[in-house]
């Protein structure tokens, strides 16, 4: 059974940074796109960024640019996103998610609270 | 960027009875390997979505046949056959053609009268 479980989340002031990790179980994490994706209060589904299987290849919503980074590690099974410069829009539930040319599987989610 | 636009955004349907949600695209979804990628997802209360359709009218695993997708090029459709009371929540498309981005609909609640 897939399974991906997501951490990390929680309150950070404007300005700071946090780092959220997705660790995945029941299928090879380097055989497959990985994705993040977030749910602001009460607001629809917003892709975050994804990375390729062998960690090559990133891509960014246009918000986040050069403030996250999305890596991998695949022999850890392991996905995660730095965020830096936090702002009261990024408040949101983040998910992880296996990406087959869209989000196939998802996490619980992750809270993400940028508020002083 | 693609833009997809569902409606309508709020469907109170009565138990049993069909209900239909449209999803249009800016542009069309047909990628150049001739695959489209339109999905279809369900996000029940205080829960992850699920995806329920992928490439337009494959149902995955697990999901009733009371659920079917539908269409082609820019116009696509989500249709339930008969309403249940766990079929309450928000329903999404989203393309993963023509990316990064990806892109979602505006999502469509579907309630019980």
């Amino acid at each position: 059974e897939v399974q991906l479980a997501e951490s990390g989340g929680g309150l950070v002031q404007p300005g700071g940074s946090l780092r959220l990790s997705c660790v995945a179980s029941g299928f090879t994490l380097s055989y497959h796109w990985m994705s993040w994706a977030r749910q602001a209060p009460g607001k629809g589904l917003e892709w975050v960024a994804s990375i390729s299987e062998d960690g090559i290849e990133t891509h960014y919503v246009d918000s986040v640019k050069g403030r996250f980074t999305i890596s991998r590690d695949n022999a850890k099974s392991s996905l995660s996103l730095q965020m830096n410069s936090l702002r009261a829009e990024d408040t949101a539930v983040y998910y992880c998610a296996r990406d087959d040319w869209g989000p196939a599987y998802w996490g619980q989610g992750t809270p993400v609270a940028v508020s002083s | 960027d693609v833009v997809l636009t569902q409606s309508p955004l709020s469907l109170p349907v009565t138990l049993g009875q069909p209900a239909s949600i449209s999803c249009r695209s800016s542009q069309s979804l047909v990628h150049s390997n001739g695959n489209t990628y339109l999905h279809w997802f369900q996000q029940r209360p205080g829960q992850s979505p699920r995806r329920l359709i992928y490439q337009v009218s494959t149902r995955d695993s697990g999901v009733p046949d009371r659920f079917s997708g539908s269409g082609s090029g820019t116009d696509f459709t989500l249709k339930i056959s008969r309403v249940e009371a766990d079929d309450v929540g928000v329903y999404y498309c989203m393309q993963g053609t023509h990316r990064p981005p990806w892109t979602f609909g505006q999502g469509t609640k579907v309630e019980i009268k």
